[in-house]
């Protein structure tokens, strides 16, 4: 299957300063990538969709000047987070959508960033 | 987007075959069924997909009846090590995914 990586794997901040992570697609192009944000014992809540080289969509109750996101090419997408203060210590995952040969959408997700903020 | 309302959580024996349930009754003329598996601090795997009746491939059958507004993940003879979170999500995929409090699966020896 599709193979998405991210970078870093796990980052540790100091509060107020930025965090940048990659998210790549590794054998394919991705017009559509999209950001998670998990919590120890739940659920993926999505943040953002990300569209090669147009604005993010974010879904309502995320700061937009807070996560900033780049979708530059078709194969990279960057999430920073600016000014981390110790509440944005999560697990961030990112997803490629993938048009799969039976014409159906797939996502294949990476194996996500743990960021801490002290 | 369909909501989806799955088990908390479910407990199986190494060897048996698991059977989880996801009910999806706003489901749209569109949308195809995609299940998921998640394991502690990893991104969610894709496991299997399909839009009606059977969908089977080398880890997992989906079966989604005519009316499609639930569907049965099943997993045959499980191990220690499908103990996860497995997640049922209905959707073009096309478009944003918004993922459920998914099924904790614990699998014993």
């Amino acid at each position: 299957g599709a193979v998405v990586s991210q970078h870093p794997s796990w980052v540790i901040c100091k509060s107020g300063t930025s965090v940048k992570i990659e998210c790549r697609s590794l054998d394919f192009q991705a017009t559509t990538m999209f950001w998670y944000r998990q919590f120890p014992k739940q659920s993926l809540m999505l943040m953002a969709t990300s569209n090669e080289g147009s604005k993010a969509t974010y879904e309502q109750g995320v700061e937009k000047d807070k996560f900033l996101i780049n979708h530059a090419s078709l194969t990279l997408s960057t999430l920073t987070v600016t000014s981390a203060h110790p509440e944005d210590s999560s697990f961030y995952i990112c997803s490629a959508r993938v048009l799969s040969l039976a014409r159906t959408y797939e996502q294949y997700f990476g194996p996500g960033t743990r960021l801490t903020v002290t | 987007l369909a909501k989806t309302t799955q088990p908390i959580s479910m407990d199986s024996y190494e060897g048996q075959e698991v059977n989880i349930t996801c009910s999806h009754n706003n489901i749209a003329t569109n949308d195809y069924i995609t299940w998921y598996q998640q394991f502690p601090s990893q991104g969610p795997r894709f496991i299997i997909q399909g839009y009606k009746t059977k969908v089977t491939n080398e880890v997992a059958s989906l079966f989604i009846p005519a009316d499609r507004k639930s569907s049965t993940l099943s997993l045959p003879r499980v191990s220690l090590s499908d103990t996860a979170v497995y997640y049922c999500l209905v959707g073009t995929g096309g478009f944003k995914t918004i993922f459920g409090a998914g099924t904790r699966l614990f699998v014993k020896a």
